[in-house]
């Protein structure tokens, strides 16, 4: 079973408006770590925000926050008042355990296109 | 403060060489993970090295390899090249002894093309 998955390969957003990129994931390990980054055409891949699985409120960072919803096990993205530089591939990323040491998983990616 | 940097940034090998790929921590990292990116999908993990040991491993053969030295920094090696190996390599540092929000950072990659 996929340990994380996007199901939206592509979406498109109008500059300034909000747009979530859904994220869930697989564990039956109790402390984890959920994790999102963009990747530009450039190639290197940027940390946006970061969620534990014992974090009670939802991680916000800036123009992004994370929807947390332990029970239904997804971590979505919004990022608010979209902009012409957002256009990127997004990835959700998962650490299961809570150590540095453990592996770190990616899903597919979504491709997030804001139009002017 | 310098980023994770990667080196070369591009590669073209052919078939049955052999590859060395080369990742400098961010500053303040001990920690250096390694990751295969084929073209339209997500970094798969290879693995992870902290104080010179590997730390993990992904689902790959033998044929990929690694090394960190004292100075943290890290190769990857890929022997018996194959057309499928041809991806974005990225190298992501940590600081290795951290619990919960501890972030990996990545560099902007090695693209390796094999013929």
């Amino acid at each position: 079973a996929q340990k994380i998955t996007q199901t939206q390969p592509g979406m498109f957003v109008q500059e300034k408006e909000a747009v979530t990129l859904d994220c869930t994931y697989d564990t039956s390990d109790p402390s984890y770590g959920l994790f999102w980054y963009k990747q530009p055409s450039s190639g290197e891949m940027i940390f946006l925000i970061y969620q534990g699985s014992y974090d009670q409120q939802n991680a916000t960072e800036g123009r992004y926050s994370l929807n947390f919803q332990k029970a239904r096990k997804s971590a979505n993205l919004v990022i608010s008042a979209s902009q012409l530089g957002d256009s990127a591939m997004y990835f959700c990323a998962m650490r299961e355990g809570r150590h540095n040491f453990n592996k770190f998983y990616f899903g597919s990616g979504t491709k997030l296109n804001v139009k002017p | 403060d310098a980023g994770v940097t990667q080196s070369p940034t591009h590669l073209i090998k052919t078939r049955g060489q052999q590859v060395t790929l080369r990742c400098s921590p961010k500053s303040g990292h001990d920690t250096v993970s390694w990751y295969q990116q084929a073209l339209g999908q997500g970094p798969q993990f290879i693995f992870q090295y902290y104080e010179e040991e590997e730390r993990q491993r992904g689902n790959f053969p033998d044929r990929f390899s690694g090394h960190q030295f004292p100075n943290y920094s890290s190769e990857l090696n890929v022997n018996a090249l194959l057309l499928g190996d041809s991806a974005l390599y990225l190298c992501a540092s940590s600081f290795g002894t951290g619990v919960g929000k501890n972030i990996q950072y990545f560099g902007a990659g090695t693209r390796l093309s094999v013929l």
